[in-house]
């Protein structure tokens, strides 16, 4: 079955650049998503097709893909960015279906 | 303002059934795919099951193909998860999700209905 892979945590200073990474064979094809979420609190979008911000999402977060993997980064990082973060793309063999990475604990020293 | 509001979860006894609804506002229900994705108690999400606008498409995870069946009523503005042959690791809390304008990212999610399987 198709699979997204991250890496459990990323840990940077305020003000720093976050780069989170998400790794799947299918990705060249199939655009990723990714969200955001806080304790308590449903996910939230954050970058869809690869590298379109939503809007009323700060221009720290940016997403970008190279071959088999994207990568979401939070230039500036804030406190607030603490989050639990997940990449999500589609199955490209034709079926209706739908897969999320594992999740990465973004922490903020 | 979109709204999802989730219901129908609780605590249900292995092997048994339970009917999740989600009643969506705001938005042309019937112009969007919709999606359930859940969350076992301090853990990853993940996709459980979706349905296009016509429901002429429609995915399940592997781990509930067969069990669980997803509809819609385009004229109710609901969404349903019928979930059957329940098990302990179906526990979880169960997000409904509006697909966005690509279909297959989710735009806005509710706040979710608890399941706990458990005899």
């Amino acid at each position: 079955s198709y699979e997204l892979t991250q890496p459990p945590s990323v840990s940077v200073s305020p003000g720093q650049t976050a780069r989170i990474t998400c790794s799947g064979d299918a990705l060249p094809k199939q655009y990723a998503y990714w969200y955001q979420q806080k304790p308590g609190q449903a996910p939230v979008l954050v970058i869809y097709k690869d590298s379109e911000r939503p809007s009323g999402i700060p221009e720290r977060f940016s997403g970008s893909s190279s071959g088999t993997t994207v990568t979401l980064t939070i230039s500036g990082v804030q406190a607030e960015d603490e989050a639990d973060y997940y990449c999500q793309s589609a199955d490209s063999s034709g079926t209706y279906r739908v897969v999320f990475g594992g999740g990465t604990k973004l922490t903020v020293l | 303002e979109v709204q999802l509001v989730e219901s129908g979860g609780g605590l249900v006894q292995p092997g048994r059934s339970l009917r999740l609804s989600c009643a969506a506002s705001g938005f042309t229900f019937d112009d969007y795919a919709m999606h359930w994705v859940r969350q076992a108690p301090g853990k990853g999400l993940e996709w459980v099951s979706g349905i296009s606008w016509n429901s002429g498409s429609i995915g399940y995870a592997d781990s509930v193909k067969g069990r669980f069946t997803i509809s819609r009523d385009n004229a109710k503005n609901s969404l349903y998860l019928q979930m059957n042959s329940l098990r302990a690791e179906d526990t979880a809390l169960y997000y409904c999700a509006k697909a966005g304008e690509s279909g297959w990212d989710f735009d806005y999610w509710g706040q979710g209905t608890l399941v706990t399987v458990s005899s």
